[in-house]
């Protein structure tokens, strides 16, 4: 139980223009969603968070403009990187927590990579 | 301010070697404690996690820390290692309140393992 997939794996992008990933809970309702990113051979930066049904809530730094999430149902969020750039080249990871009586545990998304040419 | 403090970035053991990975963690009240292995391109697995009770936690593929409070420390160890160990490892504090919570990281431990 407790999977989280996103798609696509890979996506290669042209500069300037926008791309979006998926982040889907599979087997259970995810009332918070989290996006990172993660340069190569780096940690993993939390972008924002986000609550089903309401906006999302960004770290210091990262620009709401740029990167739109939308949390619309229990299931899914959705990461669009608008005006892409090849400094967004990087391995963007999602993470999904449900219940809170699961002790806040965050199930991770295998990751999408993107690269921006 | 929460912080996670990963000392050693690469660390290199011979098969069947034990292994010991350190982990510092600040924080102001109990934490929340998380053990994560990541594979080369891949997302995060959860190997283990701490929140109270026994302070020897016990994890997957025959990991476990041990949660010292006046050493501020979890750090994560394996008796024998396996090739297939061989992967980042991340330590990880979850910050709780101002509307929601969040994981913290440290900046990981690469793992290498020699045959």
């Amino acid at each position: 139980g407790a999977v989280v997939s996103q798609h696509p794996s890979r996506v290669i992008c042209k500069s300037g223009t926008s791309v979006k990933i998926e982040c889907r809970s599979l087997d259970f309702q995810a009332t918070t969603m989290f996006w990172y990113r993660q340069f190569p051979k780096q940690s993993l930066m939390l972008m924002a968070t986000s609550n089903e049904g309401s906006k999302a809530t960004y770290e210091q730094g990262v620009e709401k403009d740029k990167f739109l999430i939308n949390h619309a149902s229990l299931t899914l969020s959705t990461l669009t990187v608008t005006s892409a750039h090849p400094e967004d080249s990087s391995f963007y990871i999602c993470s999904a927590s449900g219940d809170r009586d699961a002790h806040y545990e965050q199930y991770f998304g295998p990751g999408t990579r993107l690269t921006v040419t | 301010a929460q912080s996670v403090t990963q000392p050693d970035i690469h660390i290199t053991v011979s098969e069947g070697a034990s292994l010991e990975l350190r982990c510092n963690y600040s924080y102001g009240a109990t934490p929340y404690l998380f053990w994560y292995v990541q594979s080369p391109g891949q997302g995060l697995q959860l190997l283990l996690k701490y929140f109270s009770g026994d302070t020897l936690v016990q994890g997957i593929k025959g990991f476990e820390a041990e949660f010292k409070r006046s050493q501020s420390s979890f750090n994560l160890r394996k008796p024998s290692v396996h090739w297939s160990d061989a992967a980042e490892y991340f330590c990880a504090v979850l910050s709780l309140g101002g509307g929601y919570n969040k994981l913290i990281f440290g900046a990981g431990t690469r793992l290498a393992v020699h045959p």
